[in-house]
């Protein structure tokens, strides 16, 4: 167990749909970053959030959000849901940002069918 | 900006032979490098990381990685694969105290 938490482990759903994923990081790490990872565009960083402000964006869609709430849980929403969405999501934490490494989650499956 | 370039997006080794994962990285200042092992159907976990010091970094599972900054390289070696060395394996490089730059991987394949 890394420490840090995604729900669901999977998730199955339709094209056009909406869906939100949660992560909560490891106690005491204050960043969240998303990652998205499939088999033709490999990890793609999406969002970091610190604190609870948006702190960096990456390659995400206009159709994807997500926020950090004061608990330091963030979810990230994923709507108009097409094929291309279907891929592993990560969420990973960090207490020192990027100079200390990460921790990360073990995913959720997004399955958009 | 920094970045990573990991050759070889497939390796395949002998069960007992030596393993050679290959990382270089740019950056106009001193790196944090790290690398990270996925195994199937799980998250990135930490192998190993470089902040400061000695050159020569030993991680989990008998992997090592040194950094040779005249080479710009931080290569991770074992000197015997196991199979459940089996995975894909994963280079960063600090860009900024917040950022972590991930290369695009290298799946490792151990054959008995």
């Amino acid at each position: 167990d890394s420490g840090v938490t995604q729900t669901p482990k999977h998730l199955i759903t339709a094209t056009g749909q909406r869906v939100t994923l949660r992560c909560s990081p490891r106690s005491g790490d204050l960043s969240v970053y998303w990652y998205q990872q499939s088999l033709d565009q490999g990890l793609q960083f999406l969002i970091q959030y610190y604190n609870g402000e948006e702190r960096a964006k990456g390659n995400i869609l206009e159709r994807f959000s997500a926020q950090q709430f004061p608990d330091l849980h963030s979810e990230l929403n994923l709507s108009s849901l097409e094929l291309g969405d279907s891929a592993l999501y990560f969420c990973a934490s960090s207490r020192q940002g990027g100079r200390g490494g990460y921790t990360f989650g073990s995913g959720t499956r997004l399955t958009v069918v | 900006a920094q970045s990573v370039t990991q050759l070889g997006s497939h390796v395949s080794v002998s069960e007992g032979a030596l393993v050679l994962l290959r990382c270089n990285y740019s950056s106009s200042v001193p790196p944090y490098l790290f690398w990270y092992v996925q195994y199937p159907n799980q998250g990135l976990q930490l192998l190993l990381k470089y902040t400061t010091g000695a050159t020569l970094v030993k991680g989990i599972n008998g992997f090592e990685a040194e950094f040779k900054k005249s080479e710009t390289s931080f290569h991770l070696t074992k000197p015997s694969a196991h199979m459940s060395d089996a995975a894909e394996y994963f280079c960063a490089v600090s860009e900024t105290p917040d950022k972590l730059i991930f290369g695009t991987g290298t799946r490792l394949q151990v054959f008995p």
